[in-house]
């Protein structure tokens, strides 16, 4: 059964780079879509965007500039970096098999505080 | 970005009781190879969320007989034929037609 886990901190400045890992155990990663979705505390969710192993990405529009997905097949890893985080970034981010989400990783809050 | 609205919000039900939540999207979600793209999830309290049903009806692996998906177009709906304790949580419907993704506001379903 695949499983996913997210890591990274778990509070991150204002205007630096938000860095999650997503780590794929029980699969390869060099197969399938890679997705990334998060949800702000207490509302509802929000696709981010997603990756194929073979590092096609397709991102949300309203985050777009500041979002890059990346994978590392050797770490069976993938990747979010959002750059110039505001409050508004505040949310539990979850990391997710497949291009619509079929299996998903426990969620990580990230806080963007001073 | 399609609008996915769903009714009701919340929805409180009597174990063994049916249960139904409705979903419209602003626009089809029936693609040119034939599909359509809806997604129907649950998330449980303090967990994430679970697919439930994709491409509108078809179940997904381990998801109990008792939750169904209908609809097309633009109007969809979930049932449970019989809500059991562990159906308690919100439910969420989501279009995969036209990126980005984007979901319902969720129903919370709770036991009377």
């Amino acid at each position: 059964q695949v499983q996913l886990q997210e890591s990274g901190p778990g509070l991150v400045k204002p205007s630096e780079t938000l860095s999650l890992t997503c780590t794929v155990s029980g699969g390869s990663i060099s197969s399938f879509y890679w997705s990334w979705i998060r949800q702000p505390p207490g509302k509802g969710l929000e696709w981010i965007g997603y990756m194929y192993y073979n590092g096609n990405t397709n991102y949300n529009p309203s985050l777009k500039s500041r979002v890059t997905i990346s994978i590392d097949t050797s770490k069976n890893q993938f990747s979010l970096n959002l750059s110039s985080v505001t409050a508004a970034d505040t949310a539990v981010y979850y990391c997710a098999r497949g291009k619509y989400a079929v299996y998903w990783g426990q969620g990580t809050l990230v806080t963007v505080s001073s | 970005d399609i609008v996915m609205t769903q009714t009701p919000l919340s929805l409180s039900v009597t174990p063994g009781q049916p249960a139904s939540i409705s979903c419209k999207s602003s626009q089809s979600l029936l693609h040119s190879d034939g599909k359509t793209y809806l997604y129907w999830y649950l998330q449980k309290p303090g967990q994430s969320p679970q697919l439930l049903i994709y491409e509108v009806s078809s179940r997904f692996s381990g998801v109990p007989d008792r939750f169904s998906g209908s609809g097309s177009g633009t109007d969809f709906t979930l049932k449970i034929s019989r809500v059991e304790a562990e159906d308690v949580g919100v439910y969420y419907c989501m279009q995969g037609i036209h990126f980005p993704w984007t979901f319902g506001q969720g129903t919370k379903v709770e036991i009377k």
